[in-house]
């Protein structure tokens, strides 16, 4: 049973360019969890999504962030015009139903450079 | 808010020393806490927990203990290997939601040589 599948793992842009960050949760998954590993810091939640909704988007920017998760397909965090302080570690999570943490099984993260 | 500082890194020890990776944190309520190792190209995994005050977690070898006293959680194991060699996360977990949304420390590097 592959794990949860991230990609790219590394990820390289320019400023005003956009990111498009892809989460494949492992299979019968239907929940999906973005954090955000700036240097130096702790990785920090950022959305939660159930398929077709966001149940919690608490973490993420209020601007040029945005995240879904389609009926089909992986989830998708997209970040528009990105600058320098976007560079960080993203990971994402899944998990089977609705639980505490021991549910989640994290990706090995997309590490994303702005020049 | 939440928050959780971890020892800085990088860790390097001789195979079969010991270790103590340093854990404290910040947050309201009765936390749960988590230690989570990450392996070169691979994603967290949960190593254990501790759900509440005086709770022992261990895996692997490895072992911490939930002090609310000193609200602490360090990561111990008395003889480390060549395969111990990774990223160790700490986290908290504050509750008041059904799903985990977890606070993370900023890792410490370990590397062991043989």
């Amino acid at each position: 049973n592959a794990g949860v599948m991230q990609n790219p793992r590394h990820l390289v842009r320019r400023r005003g360019q956009e990111a498009r960050l892809r989460c494949s949760p492992m299979k019968g998954h239907s929940h999906v969890y973005w954090y955000r590993q700036l240097p130096e810091e702790g990785l920090k939640f950022m959305v939660y999504l159930q398929k077709e909704n966001i149940i919690d988007e608490s973490g993420m920017p209020k601007e040029r962030f945005s995240a879904e998760f389609p009926k089909e397909g992986p989830s998708i965090l997209r970040i528009q015009q990105v600058v320098r302080g976007d560079s960080a570690a993203y990971f994402c999570a899944s998990s089977y139903s609705v639980g505490g943490p021991e549910t989640q099984y994290f990706g090995p993260g997309t590490r994303l450079l702005v020049l | 808010g939440n928050s959780v500082t971890q020892m800085e890194g990088p860790v390097t020890l001789s195979e079969e020393a010991f270790l103590t990776i340093n854990c404290t944190y910040t947050a309201t309520g009765y936390p749960s806490l988590f230690w989570y190792v990450q392996y070169p190209g691979e994603g967290l995994q949960l190593l254990l927990k501790a759900t509440k005050a005086d709770d022992k977690g261990s895996n692997k070898g490895f072992e911490a203990t939930y002090r609310k006293e000193t609200t602490s959680f360090h990561l111990e194991k008395g003889s480390v290997q060549v395969s111990d060699s990774a990223v160790y996360f700490c986290a908290l977990d504050a509750g008041g939601t059904s799903y985990g949304k977890l606070t993370f420390g900023q890792g410490t590097i370990l590397t062991v040589h043989p």
